[in-house]
């Protein structure tokens, strides 16, 4: 068990509404990265926080967003979701810089689908 | 710009033959190389990585930077091996962020 849970499993959204997807780390874990993964494709990177700071974003527009808290937990906001929001959402965390072992550890994702 | 192509989408072989899932990368620098796996209604997880040079579950895999590939080698397959395979590459340097591959669907007929 990795101890990465995410919430919820799955979600229905309408178009222009806007979607809350919340991940817990695994203890210790300072980096959460969160990945969307359309049918039939790898998992894209969206952006990443360490300590609460962003410190890395793929090519997401800016209504992709996110915040990391003191406790392990994360968000991701989508406002103005559009169909090809549609999607399974991962996050994945990873240990900090002096334990780092470059493996990320994922959850079991949240399927938002977009009508 | 930092890329991974893994050109099959689905390969299928049976008990005990050998599988090869291949995976070629660019990347402007020294790359980490990592392949994950998903099996069947469980969640992402690391197979193995290229530093350690381990073989697990009878895999092993050999990064070559003349021909920028990472391709997954297994001798004789196994049922349970059928999965979903990703190959990915993440930066040296701690926190970089990783990038996918598509992904090859391994089918291992009995």
């Amino acid at each position: 068990e990795t101890g990465v849970t995410q919430s919820p499993t799955h979600l229905i959204k309408t178009r222009g509404q806007q979607v809350t997807l919340r991940c817990s780390s695994q203890s210790g874990h300072n980096t959460v990265s969160w990945y969307q993964q359309a049918l039939g494709q790898g998992p894209q990177f969206i952006f990443q926080y360490y300590r609460e700071e962003e410190n890395g974003r793929g090519n997401f527009p800016p209504r992709f967003s996110g915040l990391q808290f003191p406790n392990y937990s994360s968000e991701l906001n989508v406002n103005a979701l559009e169909l090809d929001d549609s999607a399974l959402y991962l996050c994945a965390s990873r240990s900090g810089p002096d334990r780092d072992t470059g493996e990320l550890f994922f959850g079991e994702g949240s399927r938002l689908t977009v009508l | 710009a930092q890329r991974v192509t893994q050109p099959e989408k689905l390969l299928s072989v049976f008990k005990g033959a050998p599988v090869e899932l291949k995976c070629n990368y660019s990347y402007s620098g020294s790359p980490e190389l990592f392949w994950y796996v998903q099996y069947s209604r469980q969640r992402l997880q690391l197979l193995l990585r290229h530093i350690s040079r381990e073989s697990i579950k009878g895999f092993t895999a050999d990064l070559n930077k003349g021909e920028t590939s990472f391709h997954l080698k297994k001798p004789f397959a196994q049922e349970e091996d059928s999965a979903m395979y990703y190959c990915a590459l993440s930066g040296v340097n701690y926190g970089q962020n990783f990038v996918f591959g598509p992904g090859t669907r391994l089918s291992v007929l009995p």
